[in-house]
């Protein structure tokens, strides 16, 4: 198993230009969730999805949406980059609902994003 | 408001001594779960212990324990027999009912550093 996989790596745009992250898992989990980390500070939740073909937004969701059309994916959508959203985003999964509290996320490996 | 604070920025311990990293949470939930997970250099998140708010034991998992406080609102973690390859950053995390679903909310972590 690949686990939680994330491209691209590293990325970097020019302010007002577009780019998806695309987040991927193998473990057929429910729930897929994407952060973002700056520094100095712990890990942001954007938004998260409970399941295929939904979305909420988390603590920082402006400027970023986001789709789940299949239950592996989770894509992260920059509209208009702004400099703002120079970031490290980490993608994680974790499984099912009814016992969700106590479900540990397994984390991709990260995305660098820089906006200039 | 949901709130997990780490107070200490920076450790520094003794190869081979324990050391404690502390975190206290703020929620009105009588249902949560408490995280911690490691961050090294490389930049993955990497889970480590679990703790339930109905858990009356503390968690233990290897040469981490996790220092249950509940009327103090406090899930502090301890390391024992500190290597170098602990050296990084740490990060409590909360998980809470919210609507939509479960989400994660995290500190702003402490960095660990073990001394030779």
């Amino acid at each position: 198993n690949a686990g939680v996989t994330q491209t691209p790596k590293f990325r970097v745009l020019k302010t007002g230009q577009s780019m998806t992250l695309l987040c991927a898992q193998d473990m057929n989990h429910e729930y897929m969730y994407w952060y973002r980390q700056d520094p100095g500070m712990g890990l942001r939740l954007i938004h998260y999805s409970v399941g295929e073909g939904t979305t909420a937004k988390g603590e920082v969701p402006d400027g970023y949406n986001v789709s789940r059309l299949k239950k592996q994916n989770f894509l992260l959508g920059l509209e208009s980059a702004a400099p703002s959203q120079t970031s490290v985003y980490f993608c994680a999964s974790s499984p099912d609902t009814t016992s969700g509290i106590y479900n540990e996320q397994f984390f991709g490996p990260g995305t660098r994003l820089t906006v200039l | 408001a949901q709130k997990i604070t780490q107070t200490q920025p920076g450790m520094f311990v003794q190869e081979k001594e324990a050391v404690t990293l502390d975190c206290t949470y703020d929620t009105s939930d009588q249902s949560y779960g408490l995280f911690w997970y490691k961050q090294p250099s490389s930049g993955e998140m990497i889970f480590l212990i679990y703790q339930g708010s109905y858990d009356e034991q503390n968690a233990t998992e290897g040469r981490y324990s996790l220092n249950f406080q509940k009327a103090r609102k406090s899930a502090n973690l301890v390391i024992s027999a500190s290597q170098l390859g602990d050296s990084a950053m740490y990060f409590c995390a909360m998980r809470v009912l919210s609507t939509g679903g479960f989400k994660t909310i995290f500190g702003a972590g402490t960095r660990l550093f073990v001394k030779a």
